[in-house]
């Protein structure tokens, strides 16, 4: 059974920066087949592409964020993060990182964590 | 890039159909075969319910149907049910990423 757990701060001052993990199990990032991806949802809102990535080092970002994010992944921890700079307000988001079936099947999902950027 | 487009809301009754439309643009949906939907209830993870347009995931009732026309894609929910109140996300790729839909409410009535 493949799971995806996001792990972080649920509290980022505003300026700083915003960075999370997701862990897989059951799955090997390193095995290939799939990207690995960041969606945060605003509250009460809809969902918005943040990143992906592949192990071998292909990353693709949201050209609206692209300037302050940045994607990574650990095949050693099994494990993939997001880091996202200069926060504010708007970046109040439920995150979910997500497996996806190349190039927009996102089949497994974490259950998301809430980080709120307030001083 | 701007979401694609879903109506905010929709509503039927059990045991009725109902279509959620997805309108995007010739660059992402008219452009590839790879548009996904996800149903989400209150305070979970989205569920994918359809994959490349059409494809169903194994686990995923027959009830749910996808397909797609010119810029358009839509969502057919049949024989509808109490549970299948929830929130409806579309996602399309762009050729460099993807873009999901604004999402749109289905009541039950």
């Amino acid at each position: 059974q493949v799971q995806l757990q996001e792990s972080g701060p649920g509290l980022v001052k505003p300026s700083q920066t915003l960075s999370l993990t997701c862990t897989v199990s059951g799955s090997s990032i390193s095995d290939g087949g799939y990207y690995w991806s960041w969606i945060r949802q605003h509250p009460g809102k809809g969902l918005e592409w943040i990143a992906y990535v592949y192990y071998g080092g292909n990353t693709y970002y949201n050209p609206s964020l692209k300037s302050r994010v940045n994607m990574s992944v650990d095949t050693s921890k099994n494990h993939f993060s997001l880091d996202l700079s200069s926060v504010t307000a708007a970046d109040t988001a439920v995150y979910y990182c997500a497996r996806v079936m190349w190039p927009n099947s996102y089949d497994y999902w974490g259950q998301g964590t809430l980080v709120t950027v307030s001083s | 890039q701007s979401a694609l487009t879903q109506p905010a809301s929709v509503s039927g009754s059990p045991g009725q159909s109902i279509t959620i439309s997805c309108t995007g643009t010739s660059t992402d949906i008219g452009f590839y075969n790879y548009v996904s939907w996800y149903q989400q209830h209150p305070g979970k993870a989205p569920k994918r319910i359809i994959y490349d347009v059409t494809k169903r995931p194994s686990g995923v009732s027959n009830r749910f149907s996808g397909s797609k026309s010119g810029n358009t894609a839509s969502l057919t929910i049949s024989g509808l049910q109490a549970e299948d109140e929830a929130d409806y996300f579309c996602n399309s790729y762009t050729g460099s990423g993807t873009l999901f839909g604004g999402g749109t409410k289905l009541t039950v009535l």
